[in-house]
């Protein structure tokens, strides 16, 4: 199965705050990549799919890039509803495989 | 807009088979552009693709479980259902189901999920 590392594992920031998240795959996946956003007890939310395609509907201040191996989930001027757990995901190769997560707190 | 909904017990014991269902409103479930996963998530493994289901019947499981699932789909009644035998502590966790667009037609990711259920395994 192919490994998908994220990093930081948590993270502090202020409000306002540009974020940067990780995703890091065990072999090339292309674009194949997505992100969701979960926030405590409610199922996880698609943000971005194919490294760089925003979800209609989701704020513009969230962007991710990458390809290949290496990937980002970029988060300008954080809101406090941005607080949540992040997850990338790939779907190059079955079984599709997530991220540990990304745990965003407030400072 | 389609919305998804699980079901089914939240206590199951040992060895015996954990059953749910998830059911589809909202739209259909016979779609050539979706694939129907369930999907479960515990402290211990994170995010967990259990398998998933094409209206036809087609289905494809993750090896990680061992070959202890069995998905299937009610096209009548809209929904889909998960099976897991031989369940030990192991497979406690929150069980979601979701769409996800088959790559090419519509988004390849899981677009829409369901509320999740608990499930633990306990005597």
């Amino acid at each position: 199965d192919i490994q998908m590392t994220q990093s930081p594992s948590s993270l502090s920031a202020s409000i306002g705050d540009r974020v940067t998240i990780t995703c890091q795959a065990s072999q090339d996946i292309n674009t194949y990549l997505n992100w969701y956003q979960q926030k405590s007890g409610k199922a996880p939310k698609l943000l971005v799919y194919g490294a760089s395609n925003l979800k209609t509907g989701v704020p513009s201040r969230f962007s991710g890039s990458g390809a290949g191996t290496h990937f980002t989930l970029t988060i300008n001027s954080l809101q406090p509803e941005d607080i949540a757990t992040y997850y990338c995901q790939q779907y190059d190769t079955l079984p599709p495989t997530f991220g540990q997560g990304t745990r965003l707190e407030i400072k | 807009q389609v919305q998804l909904q699980e079901s089914g017990p939240g206590l199951v014991k040992p060895s015996q088979t954990l059953s749910l269902t998830c059911t589809v409103s909202g739209g259909s479930i016979n779609s050539d552009d979706y694939y129907w996963n369930w999907i479960r998530q515990s402290p211990g493994k994170g995010l967990e693709w259990i398998g998933y289901i094409f209206y036809t019947g087609s289905s494809y499981d993750n090896s990680s479980l061992k070959s202890r699932v069995t998905i299937s789909v009610d096209t009548s009644k809209n929904q889909f259902s998960l099976k897991v035998n031989s369940v030990t502590a192991a497979d406690t966790a929150v069980y979601y189901c979701a769409r996800s667009g088959i790559a090419g037609t519509t988004t390849p990711a899981f677009d829409i999920w369901g509320p999740g259920t608990v499930v633990t395994v306990s005597s």
